[in-house]
């Protein structure tokens, strides 16, 4: 059974810090991998998408990687502002399958 | 529509009490999962349709919850005879074809009293 895990589950930084958020799946036979924000009381923004034939995409201040080999991806956020605050999600969905299996998230607040 | 639209945003039920949850999917996008996220946790997948056909319910943690989107649009989530277990957030999802880029609706959030 596909699990997701990441770290950290909370992160608290200065604005304008640069951040990595992490995410690992125990089947790394990961297809496509998408990361989410969720702010509180709604429901999930899709940033970046990773498609099977790439290893990693970018938007803005936001890039993300996906290393096939270990199953691990990672989440850059460059120069951190208040308005990133909210919590990060990572889905993958491995070969053969098409469901979406999520992490836990990390929780980000960037003070101002 | 511009995004997945869900309805209602908000329900509480008392025990016992059956509900109904109502998902609008981008238009044309074939693939429709529905999720169920516990508070702070990722979202739970519970069921998945390719237009018309429920191609995998393995999620849905009991009898009580079934799903249905009989035109290959609209689908509607209902749970009989709720639970308190049953209160969280209720979100659905809509790709373009499967293993496509996923977009989330607002979610309803179903609190059991």
């Amino acid at each position: 059974k596909q699990e997701v895990t990441q770290i950290p589950a909370a992160l608290s930084v200065p604005e304008g810090e640069n951040l990595v958020l992490n995410c690992s799946f125990t089947d790394s036979a990961i297809y496509n991998l998408q990361w989410f924000r969720q702010d509180p009381g709604k429901g999930l923004t899709s940033l970046l998408l990773i498609q099977s034939s790439q290893r990693e995409q970018t938007s803005g201040r936001l890039n993300a990687s996906l290393d096939k080999s270990s199953g691990r991806s990672t989440l850059y956020i460059a120069a951190s502002q208040p308005g990133d605050s909210a919590t990060y999600l990572c889905a993958g969905c491995t070969s053969g399958t098409y469901k979406y299996i999520f992490g836990t998230g990390t929780r980000l607040k960037v003070l101002a | 529509g511009a995004g997945v639209s869900q309805s209602p945003r908000y329900k509480v039920a008392k025990r016992g009490q059956d509900v109904a949850l109502r998902c609008d999917p981008i238009s044309g996008h074939v693939s429709l999962f529905w999720y169920q996220q516990a508070l702070g946790q990722g979202p739970e997948f519970l069921t998945y349709f390719q237009n018309e056909a429920q191609l995998d319910k393995s999620g849905l943690p009991s009898d009580r919850f079934f799903a249905e989107r009989p035109e290959g649009s609209v689908s509607t989530l209902k749970i009989q005879r709720t639970q308190q277990e049953d209160s969280a957030v209720y979100l659905c999802a809509s790709s373009l074809r499967d293993r496509r880029e996923a977009f989330f609706g607002q979610g309803t959030r179903l609190t059991v009293v």
